[in-house]
């Protein structure tokens, strides 16, 4: 039972190198997300989706792009790689629907050096 | 606008100790609220959610959380902390998808024997 699978776990870009940052789940899930964490700052939604073929911004959008061609995969497009983008980065999934469970991939630390 | 305080940013408890985790929150309506535990390593893991019925509301791993409808608070308790229960807990507000969902900033739990 994968539930939510990101790839790669670690990663150090350069300043103004770009990556993909993987997201899949396996649950069938409509709606997944992208959020940063940083320390002391709790959890900030970049950008989320509710289907396939529709995405939206969330709270920190700046510097990244995202998109959603299929049910399972979400991937995070970093451009342009900034020191400001180094975070701990979380995939989730949910159901649609107020009150449902958010399921978490274990998430990419990304250092810009 | 909604938001989530977690006034304590870390907790040390002695195992076998009980545990109280605070969380006021300001939201217009009745919300959701969520506990959310990671694990060092980890992505979030819900433990529990409220957000109508009786105000007492029972989670996974024996953790409990009540509300306080006049006091604005969702607390975490557990009568009886366990080793692994060392992790960071998160509490969150919102109704909606998670894209309408506010997480708060965090509390660190240690566990001391």
């Amino acid at each position: 039972n994968a539930g939510v699978t990101q790839t790669p776990k670690f990663r150090i870009l350069k300043i103004g190198q770009s990556m993909t940052l993987q997201c899949t789940q396996d649950m069938n899930h409509n709606y997944m997300y992208w959020y940063r964490q940083d320390p002391g700052m709790g959890l900030k939604l970049i950008y989320y989706s509710v289907g396939a073929g529709i995405t939206d911004k969330g709270e920190v959008p700046n510097g990244y792009n995202v998109s959603r061609s299929t049910t399972e995969d979400f991937p995070l497009r970093l451009e342009l790689a900034a020191p400001s983008q180094t975070s701990v980065y979380f995939c989730a999934s949910s159901s649609p629907g107020a009150g449902t469970e958010a399921f978490f991939g274990q998430g990419t630390r990304l250092t810009v050096v | 606008a909604q938001s989530v305080t977690q006034p304590d940013i870390h907790i040390t408890v002695s195992e076998g100790a009980s545990l109280e985790l605070r969380c006021n929150y300001s939201y217009g309506a009745t919300p959701y609220l969520f506990w959310y535990v990671q694990s060092p390593g980890q992505g979030l893991q819900l433990l529990l959610k409220y957000f109508s019925g009786d105000t007492l509301v029972q989670g996974i791993k024996g953790f409990e959380a009540e509300f306080k409808r006049s006091q604005s608070s969702f607390n975490l308790r557990k009568p009886s902390v366990h080793w692994s229960d060392a992790a960071e807990y998160f509490c969150a507000v919102g109704a909606g998808g998670y894209q309408k969902v506010t997480f708060g900033t965090g509390t660190k739990l240690q566990v001391i024997p």
